[in-house]
């Protein structure tokens, strides 16, 4: 069953630390899988896409890791602000057209 | 062109009732898609368009559901007899071909 699988469901950080949040697929074929960032009441809002053949990627203080051998990603926050506080939700499409979203780390950062 | 409209935000309506939404796409964008997302889950298909061809619908679009997107421009989602269990965020989701997805802001309906 193609699945996304997210962890923690909710992180509570202080605001300039790091964090990282992981993802477990089996999504299959892959092709690509992406993080987006959501908050609350609004669309969710892309911040990296990584194929197959990426390992490292990094947007701003986001970065994100893949290993498609073991179909786990993760996405390191470093120096949190308080706007970072928001849900961050892995996505990996099945087939060509339609993306299987996790249910999302919901992230709070307090000053 | 500002990204992915969807009109309206919010919509209250009383159970039995039929609401539509509308979604303005990115003008270059041929494919749209129709996601639906409850509280504290993440968003799941509804179903999507390339152009103005619906290629495919999910079994959630019960027979209450249509979606429509004439002249492959806008679109909209009707929702004929609402009931309580319609109640969810409507999101919709364009894209130029397979490239990355921008998604609007959302419906957010309540069924009362």
């Amino acid at each position: 069953k193609n699945q996304v699988e997210q962890s923690p469901q909710s992180l509570i950080i202080l605001e300039g630390k790091n964090c990282t949040l992981q993802c477990n697929y089996t999504v299959s074929p892959f092709s690509n899988l992406r993080w987006y960032k959501q908050d609350t009441g609004r669309g969710p809002v892309s911040l990296t896409i990584m194929t197959f053949s990426e390992n490292t990627k990094s947007n701003g203080r986001y970065t994100a890791t893949l290993d498609a051998d073991t179909k786990q990603s993760s996405l390191h926050i470093t120096a949190s602000q308080l706007s970072d506080s928001a849900s961050y939700i892995c996505v990996v499409p099945r087939d060509t057209d339609k993306l299987i979203f996790g249910t999302g780390t919901r992230l709070q950062v307090f000053p | 062109d500002t990204g992915v409209s969807q009109d309206p935000r919010h919509k209250i309506t009383k159970r039995g009732q039929n609401v539509t939404f509308r979604c303005d796409p990115i003008s270059e964008h041929n494919r749209l898609y129709w996601y639906r997302q409850t509280l504290g889950q993440g968003p799941e298909f509804l179903t999507y368009f390339q152009n103005e061809a619906q290629l495919e619908k999910s079994r959630l679009l019960s027979d209450r559901f249509s979606a429509e997107r004439p002249k492959g421009s806008f679109s909209t989602l009707e929702i004929q007899r609402t009931e309580q269990g319609d109640s969810a965020m409507y999101l919709c989701a364009s894209s130029l071909d397979q490239g990355d997805y921008t998604f609007g802001s959302g419906t957010r309906l309540t069924v009362v």
